[in-house]
């Protein structure tokens, strides 16, 4: 069965420091990797996604996430916080099962601090 | 372009109570899904319309049902509420309902509290 594991439940960065937020896949066919964003009593924003092509890829507000898949993994990064990027993050990856569902991470709630 | 939009932001039920919760999709989508975030945890798939049919269902019993309307608009309804069934629900629209690579375009959820 497809499913991601984010690695730490709480990351606290310095305003101005690089934030690394870890993800790892486990699927048995190419994974569809998703990374969304939740601010507080929010619902989910999406970050970016990587689909097939280049494995860096882009997302909104500086973030980006590399595929690498030797290692399973698709990290959520950004050289320099800022204190609106304290929210919660979640890493997904997509599943069909007649639908397409996304199936989500425990989430890692990033911290920023002055 | 209007987003998703979730109705009501709020709702306090009891034990044993129906509720229904409602969903507008983004203009153009054609497929609605919902799901469960329980406090601290990430969404839980319920289930997924697409074309006025459920397409597909997540780990819940039958009593969660839906509906979705022919202006693509859905509607969550879960009968005998349960203490666990307080949580976030999130409705997300999209266009294809079997894609693999399609984006999920996430409502501001309501907010379900069971007492």
């Amino acid at each position: 069965a497809q499913s991601v594991t984010q690695l730490g439940s709480h990351v606290s960065v310095s305003e101005g420091a690089l934030v690394l937020l870890r993800c790892n896949y486990s699927s048995s066919v190419p994974p569809y990797l998703f990374w969304y964003v939740q601010y507080p009593n929010q619902g989910l924003q999406l970050l970016l996604k990587y689909t097939t092509g280049a494995t860096l890829v882009k997302g909104i507000n500086g973030f980006e996430a590399e595929f690498k898949k030797s290692e399973t993994s698709f990290h959520l990064t950004k050289p320099s916080a800022h204190m609106s990027d304290a929210a919660e993050y979640f890493c997904a990856v997509s599943v069909i099962q007649g639908a397409q569902k996304l199936v989500f991470g425990q989430g890692t709630r990033l911290t920023i601090n002055p | 372009e209007t987003g998703v939009t979730q109705s009501p932001t709020h709702l306090i039920k009891t034990r044993g109570q129906q509720v229904t919760l409602r969903c507008s999709s983004q203009s153009g989508h054609n497929t609605v899904s919902w799901y469960q975030q329980a406090l601290g945890q990430g969404p839980q798939f319920i289930f997924q319309y697409y074309r006025e049919e459920e397409n597909g269902r997540g780990n819940f019993p039958p009593r969660f049902s839906g509906l979705q309307f022919p202006n693509y608009s859905s509607e969550l309804n879960v009968n005998a509420l349960e203490l666990d069934d307080s949580a976030l629900y999130l409705c997300a629209s999209s266009l294809a309902g079997a894609s693999f690579a399609d984006t999920q375009y996430f409502g501001p959820g309501t907010r379900l509290t069971v007492l």
